[in-house]
């Protein structure tokens, strides 16, 4: 069954460094996100993508956070200069475009 | 995003008993969705939802889009220890942005 799979499953950084954390979403989706999940609380939509453009983003993308889908399989989250409340889970989802299926994440340290 | 109230925010059942949960908000939702996470993983589609009033089974899950398109529920029967988990409603609106619930943690007793 197609699943959309995430890189690395954990990373950890220092303040102020750049990541960029890596998704395959399921290959025929054309709608893609991003969403994040602090320990213990709800998951938090950050930013949709589709037809190569971001198509809605919440309050948290600022301008640290940015989207890219470099070829046609992959599609990543650059955090520019992490701060510490950047610690979370980061889910990549993709959808056709309503029923959205999530990788299984990757958890985010920031030191 | 929008906020959705889900209810109750934690349970404990014994094994075989029915679970029910909701999930209410104060705006209107296009699509209703039910996940289930289990702990260090994403989250797993269980449950979609498309039109007011529709109830959809998936197993022993049963799931209704409220007529009012403003709430939901999940019903789990006969529950067995692999239903031990966090489960999470989440509406969807015309931008496929997500919205999700605080979660409703199950443990069963065996």
């Amino acid at each position: 069954e197609p699943e959309v799979t995430q890189t690395p499953s954990h990373q950890v950084t220092q303040m102020g460094q750049e990541v960029i954390l890596r998704c395959v979403p399921i290959s025929n989706h054309l709608y893609f996100y991003w969403y994040r999940q602090i320990l213990g609380q709800k998951v938090e939509f950050l930013v949709s993508f589709y037809n190569n453009e971001i198509s809605e983003k919440s309050e948290i993308f600022d301008d640290q956070f940015s989207v890219e889908r470099p070829d046609g399989s992959n599609f990543t989250l650059k955090i520019r200069s992490t701060k510490l409340e950047d610690s979370a889970m980061y889910f990549c989802a993709s959808s056709e475009p309503l029923e959205q299926y999530f990788g299984p994440g990757t958890r985010l340290t920031v030191t | 995003g929008q906020q959705l109230n889900q209810s109750p925010q934690s349970m404990f059942i014994q094994e075989g008993e029915d679970v029910s949960m909701n999930c209410t908000s104060s705006s209107i939702f296009n699509t209703w969705l039910w996940y289930k996470q289990d702990p260090g993983e994403g989250p797993v589609l269980l449950i979609a939802l498309y039109k007011a009033g529709e109830l959809t089974s998936n197993g022993r899950l049963t799931a209704q889009f409220g007529i009012t398109r403003k709430d939901s529920f999940l019903n789990i029967s006969a529950s067995i220890p692999s239903d031990v988990g966090i489960y999470f409603c989440a509406g969807l609106m015309w931008d496929y942005k997500l919205s999700f619930g605080a979660g409703t943690t199950v443990t069963v007793r065996a």
